[in-house]
């Protein structure tokens, strides 16, 4: 299975400051179709997870241009420009170019 | 705009086999280039990808659950399901179904739903 391995694993982070997550994979996530499946998924505690960002970079409907997606390969970044009270939670990153499809093990955002 | 809800039973005993159903509604099944999903999480816990179906009725399933997971879809009813057989404690989670485009990942969740394996 392809390893996901994200850092930091707990990120306190102070209100309207930037903050970043990073997600490493075992394996190359490119795809044989030359797209590249990572994606974001935010989970706020007693929620379902939700998918925030697609394909790297691809913001999903209704997710505030303050979130952006890079990277490429096998490494990859969240970036939050500026956070907010709702940021707070627990993020994964997800490959969908493997199967099985795997997560990374999760980075609580928490505010300080 | 889709919506999925899962049901069934949120206590089974060890050995016997855990059944959830996932209901959707706004769209259907059986059409759209979509595969239908189960995600677990164990409390406290990470996400673990169960196993998927696509509208044709093609499935693919976690080799770490090969063998004891069966997942199938009812048209008629515009559900999909999970069976997972010899279950112990540690199938103990939050069983999530979901609507998976492919390689993006699941974009429509439901709810969740609680299922305690124990005596």
């Amino acid at each position: 299975d392809v390893v996901m391995t994200q850092s930091p694993l707990s990120l306190p982070v102070t209100l309207g400051q930037p903050a970043a997550i990073s997600c490493r994979s075992s394996q190359s996530l490119v795809s044989g179709d030359g797209n590249t499946y990572l994606n974001w998924f935010h989970q706020r505690p007693g929620h379902s997870p939700r998918r925030l960002i697609y394909k790297v970079s691809n913001r999903d409907s209704g997710v505030p241009d303050r979130f952006s997606g890079s990277g490429s390969g096998s490494d990859f970044t969240l970036k939050i420009s500026r956070v907010e009270a709702d940021d707070v939670g627990i993020y994964y990153c997800m490959q969908g170019t493997h199967w099985p499809r795997t997560f990374g093990q999760g980075t609580r955002v928490e505010i300080k | 705009q889709v919506q999925l809800q899962e049901s069934g039973p949120g206590l089974v005993k060890p050995s016997q086999t855990l059944s959830l159903t996932c209901s959707v509604s706004g769209g259907s099944i059986s059409s759209g280039s979509y595969f239908w999903i189960w995600i677990r999480q164990p409390a406290g816990k990470g996400l673990e990808y169960i196993g998927r179906i696509y509208s044709s009725g093609t499935t693919n399933y976690n080799p770490s659950l090969q063998g004891r997971v069966t997942i199938s879809l009812d048209t008629s009813k515009n559900q999909f399901s999970l069976k997972l057989s010899s279950v112990t404690a540690a199938d103990t989670a939050v069983y999530y179904c979901a609507r998976d485009p492919g390689g993006s990942g699941p974009g429509v969740w439901g709810q969740g739903t609680l299922v305690t394996v124990s005596s």
